[in-house]
């Protein structure tokens, strides 16, 4: 059964790095068919792309955020993790992973989402 | 690149078809047929219900639909159930391996 489960501290410091691991169950992060994305909702706003990465180590990443955004895989670990650094209460959402389908710009699989929280 | 443009809710009765409008520009949804709908129920992971504008995933009940004119996607819920009260979002390609999601609709069965 398929599972995208996301992982990592629910509180962070103002001007620190966010942290979070995606750790895919059920099937290969090596798969040549798949990317691997990160997408955030701040509390009452609306869905954020945030970035893709592809199991060879390609990535891209929103524009508005590219800055301070690295997103990284580890295929021995079936796992991808997103960094995101210099964060502000702004930063403050719930954070999904999920799975794009390659050659396309969908993703038809999304872990539940963990809340990351800026706050001194 | 800006956030497509949803209304904040719809609400329909049970039984009734509701549309749910996605306003991009001609760089994102005008420029690209690669539109996706996601349903979220609060709390949980989001759900793929239309892709690449008008496509179901499989597993997507036929009541679902999705269509294109310019720079406005649309998703058409037919025969509204209580099962459908959620948020939805639309997606899009917006160029330059990027995207660019809406602000996302509460729909309210009533």
């Amino acid at each position: 059964q398929l599972q995208l489960q996301e992982s990592g501290p629910g509180l962070v410091k103002p001007s620190e790095t966010l942290s979070l691991t995606c750790t895919f169950s059920g099937g290969s992060i090596s798969s040549y068919t798949y990317y691997w994305g990160w997408i955030r909702q701040p509390p009452g706003k609306g869905l954020e792309w945030i970035g893709n990465i592809y199991y060879s180590g390609t990535t891209y990443y929103n524009p508005s955020l590219k800055s301070r955004v690295t997103i990284s895989v580890d295929t021995s670990k079936n796992q991808f993790s997103l960094k995101l650094s210099s964060v502000t209460a702004a930063d403050t959402a719930v954070y999904y992973c999920a799975r794009r389908v390659g050659g396309d710009w969908y993703f038809d699989f999304w872990g539940q989402g963990t809340l990351v929280t800026v706050s001194s | 690149q800006s956030a497509l443009t949803q209304p904040a809710s719809v609400s329909g009765s049970p039984g009734q078809s509701i549309t749910i409008s996605c306003t991009g520009t001609s760089s994102d949804v005008g420029s690209y047929n690669l539109v996706s709908w996601y349903q979220h129920h609060p709390g949980k992971a989001p759900k793929l219900m239309i892709y690449e504008v008008s496509k179901r995933p499989s597993g997507v009940s036929n009541r679902f639909s999705g269509s294109k004119s310019g720079n406005t996607a649309s998703l058409t819920i037919s025969g509204l159930q209580a099962e459908d009260e959620a948020h939805y979002y639309c997606c899009s390609y917006a160029g330059s391996s990027t995207l660019v999601f809406g602000g996302g609709t509460k729909v309210t069965v009533l």
